[in-house]
C-alpha cells in the first residue's frame, strides 16, 4: 500500500520557468512533510519541509504547499535552473514516529 | 557540524559472499540511524532503523541484517549475498524533533 505517491515519474521544464512537483498521501496521521533532492550516485539532500499545521513554507526559490483536505503536497521551484535537474522525493512522517515514508520520486529535467 | 560517512563507495561482490557496509555519524549524540536501499529506477525502501545501541527494527524481511555496536555506528550485513541484493544503499541519521533525516553519500553494491 503506497501511502505517499508521486504520480509523475518525470517532468520537463524550461529554464527560468516554474517547476511544480506533486505528491499525494493517504494517511491523515502524517504530521510532517519533507522534500528531498537526489543526484545520481549521491545521497538525497534535504530541501524543505512543512508541518501539518501550516499550509505554506518558503525558502528562497523553493516553496512547499500543503492542502490537508485534499491530502496533497506540492513543491514549487521558481525560477528553475539547470542545477535543479535531479530526482525529487517527497516524504511524510507519522505523528510521533521516528521514520519517514517516501514517495517513488519524480525526475525533473530543466531544459536550457 | 554533523557529518555522515559510508564506505565503501562501490562494491562488487559474487553471489553467496558475505557483506558488511559501515556507516558512522560525527558531531551528534544518540542519533536515530537508518538503512535504505534504492533499487535501479526505484524509490527509497527503508530496511532497518535504530533508536539506540543494540536496538534494531527491521522493516522488510530479507537476506540482510543490521547492528549498532556503538552510538554513532551502524552496520549492514549479509551472510550470503543474492543477485537481488544489488542496489544503492543509503545510511541516514536524525535527532528527534521533526524527524528530518540526513543522508550519507551511499554505497553502490553490485552482486554478480
Amino acid at each position: 500500500d503506497q501511502q505517499v505517491k508521486q504520480n509523475s515519474p518525470s517532468l520537463s521544464v524550461q529554464e527560468g520557468r516554474i517547476s511544480i512537483l506533486n505528491c499525494d498521501y493517504t494517511n491523515s496521521m502524517f504530521d510532517y512533510f519533507l522534500w528531498y533532492k537526489k543526484y545520481p550516485a549521491e545521497g538525497p539532500t534535504f530541501l524543505i519541509s512543512i508541518s501539518s499545521i501550516k499550509d505554506k513554507n518558503e525558502d528562497g526559490r523553493f516553496t512547499v504547499f500543503l492542502n490537508k483536505s485534499a491530502k496533497h503536497l506540492s513543491l514549487h521551484i521558481v525560477p528553475s535552473q539547470p542545477g535543479d535537474s535531479a530526482v525529487y522525493f517527497c516524504a511524510a512522517r507519522f505523528q510521533g514516529a521516528q521514520k519517514l515514508v517516501f514517495g517513488q520520486g519524480t525526475r525533473l529535467t530543466i531544459n536550457p | 557540524s554533523q557529518t555522515i560517512h559510508q564506505w565503501p563507495a562501490t562494491l562488487v561482490q559474487p553471489v553467496g559472499s558475505p557483506l558488511s557496509l559501515e556507516c558512522t555519524v560525527e558531531g551528534t549524540s544518540n542519533p536515530n540511524l537508518y538503512w535504505y536501499r534504492q533499487a535501479a529506477g526505484r524509490g527509497l525502501q527503508l530496511l532497518f532503523y535504530s533508536v539506540g545501541i543494540g536496538q534494531i527494527s527491521s522493516e522488510v524481511p530479507q537476506n540482510l541484517s543490521a547492528s549498532r555496536p556503538q552510538d554513532r555506528q551502524f552496520i549492514l550485513s549479509s551472510k550470503k549475498l543474492l543477485l537481488s541484493d544489488s542496489g544503492f544503499y543509503l545510511c541516514a541519521w536524525s535527532v528527534g524533533g521533526d524527524g528530518t533525516q540526513y543522508f550519507g553519500p551511499g554505497t553502490r553494491l553490485l552482486v554478480l
